[in-house]
């Protein structure tokens, strides 16, 4: 079975700081890997995702992830945040057809 | 083009009526899929179509819940008789493809927030 953690439910950030969503995934096979966003009134969105190739994968607003193996996660940064990016943020991996998600991180940007 | 619909987008019921959530998915689409979310945990995933088959009615909590897609394109997912546990959000998403979500990007609708009182 796979499984998808996401440690922290929310995280207040000011605008302009770095962040880090943290997301950790425990599955015995190969996974595709995604981040999901939410804005307040919209429904999910896919940020970026992993399939293969390069570990690093980026979004066109920012956001990047880095896949890493050994320790089975795939977290979220954005060097420098804005207001905009307020929103609910899921991790989710999938396998056979089903896209499992993680329980979400709330991400506050404080003027 | 229009990306993929849900309808309603709240619904207030009380314990034990009956609710029907629709779902549209883009054109096209041959994978349709239900996930829930309840009481602001995990996204979880109810069901899979592929055209009007039902691939994976895994997650399907109970026999209160059926799903159906009508010719292969909307979907509706009923709950009857509807519980107090069974007030979440309920997103429909679609993809297309016949690999289902290996590699193919879903696209989610805005979900139904349902209310049992």
């Amino acid at each position: 079975a796979q499984s998808v953690t996401q440690l922290d439910s929310q995280v207040p950030v000011f605008e302009e700081a770095p962040v880090e969503l943290r997301c950790n995934y425990s599955s015995s096979v190969s996974v595709y890997l995604f981040w999901y966003v939410q804005y307040p009134n919209q429904g999910l969105q896919l940020l970026l995702k992993y399939l293969s190739g390069s570990t690093l994968v980026e979004s066109i607003n920012g956001f990047e992830a880095e896949f890493n193996k050994s320790q089975t996660s795939f977290h979220l940064r954005k060097p420098s945040v804005h207001i905009s990016d307020t929103a609910e943020y899921f991790c989710a991996v999938t396998f056979a057809r089903q896209l499992t998600f993680g329980s979400g991180t709330q991400l506050t940007v404080l003027p | 083009e229009a990306g993929v619909t849900q309808f309603p987008s709240h619904s207030v019921i009380e314990k034990g009526q009956t609710v029907t959530l629709r779902c549209d998915p883009i054109s096209g689409h041959d994978n349709l899929y239900w996930y829930r979310r309840v009481m602001g945990k995990e996204i979880k995933f109810l069901l899979h179509f592929v055209k009007e088959s039902k691939q994976d009615e895994s997650g399907m909590p109970n026999n209160r819940f059926l799903a159906e897609r009508t010719g292969g394109t909307y979907s509706t997912l009923k709950v009857q008789p509807a519980e107090l546990e069974d007030s979440g959000v309920y997103f429909c998403a679609s993809s297309q493809g016949g690999q289902g979500l290996w590699n193919t990007e879903a696209f989610f609708g805005q979900g139904t927030r349902l209310t049992v009182v």
